[in-house]
């Protein structure tokens, strides 16, 4: 079965644009969760959503926001890009319980110049 | 907060040798799920080993095991017969059971090398 589809896989942006991810989780799970992974600070906690809604926010800015849509898809928004959010974004899918790991994506590379 | 610390940032085995990766954590949940995920350099996050807090028994995935020590809170990785496509960054992570604060917390990680 398909994975975690997350596009696209590389973007360059400007700083004070803003920037839409989208992430496809694969069939059946429900929870989708974000991460943000740079090399200083390693896997950071985004957000996570379960049935359109958000569940659980890491300490992340306000410029950074999510939704998800009754497919389970979701996106992450980033608005006011700064410098320092040239990172891998992760999309990460489950079943809902905490006994299951999650599934990743291959992650969107953003490099903001 | 629970954490999660891998204090050895960079390892290197010969191929063929076994390694151990060390983790521990700081939680004060009875009940909880450690992983061991490999990130090769393709980006993909890969599950390798799963231990739930509950079960005594390590888990064990073909070349690779776990020394689950709860009291210690510490939850080592064991790869046997090393290969070069082991060769990765490995995260301990952990994952508290379900509710409001449901995510899963990762370690800074452990570059792993394999020698030929």
């Amino acid at each position: 079965k398909a994975g975690v589809t997350q596009t696209p896989r590389y973007l360059i942006k400007t700083r004070g644009q803003q920037v839409t991810l989208s992430c496809s989780p694969i069939s059946g799970h429900r929870s989708v969760s974000w991460y943000q992974q740079t090399p200083g600070q390693g896997l950071q906690f985004l957000f996570e959503y379960f049935s359109e809604t958000q569940r659980n926010k890491g300490n992340f800015p306000g410029r950074f926001s999510g939704r998800q849509f009754s497919n389970s898809r979701s996106e992450m928004n980033v608005s006011t890009l700064e410098l320092g959010d040239s990172a891998l974004y992760l999309c990460a899918s489950s079943f809902a319980g905490p006994s299951y790991g999650y599934t990743f994506g291959s992650g969107t590379r953003l490099t903001v110049v | 907060a629970q954490t999660v610390t891998q204090s050895q940032p960079e390892m290197s085995v010969q191929e063929a040798e076994t390694v151990t990766l060390s983790c521990t954590y700081d939680t004060s949940e009875s009940d909880y799920y450690l992983f061991w995920y490999k990130q090769p350099p393709s980006r993909q996050m890969i599950l390798v080993i799963r231990q739930e807090a509950y079960k005594q028994q390590n888990a064990t995935e073909n070349r690779f095991s776990v020394n689950f020590q709860k009291a210690a809170k510490s939850f080592s990785l064991k790869i046997s017969d090393s290969q070069l496509g082991d060769a990765a960054m490995y995260f301990c992570a952990y994952r508290a059971p379900g509710g409001r604060d449901d995510k899963i917390i990762f370690g800074k990680g452990t570059r792993l090398h394999i020698l030929p």
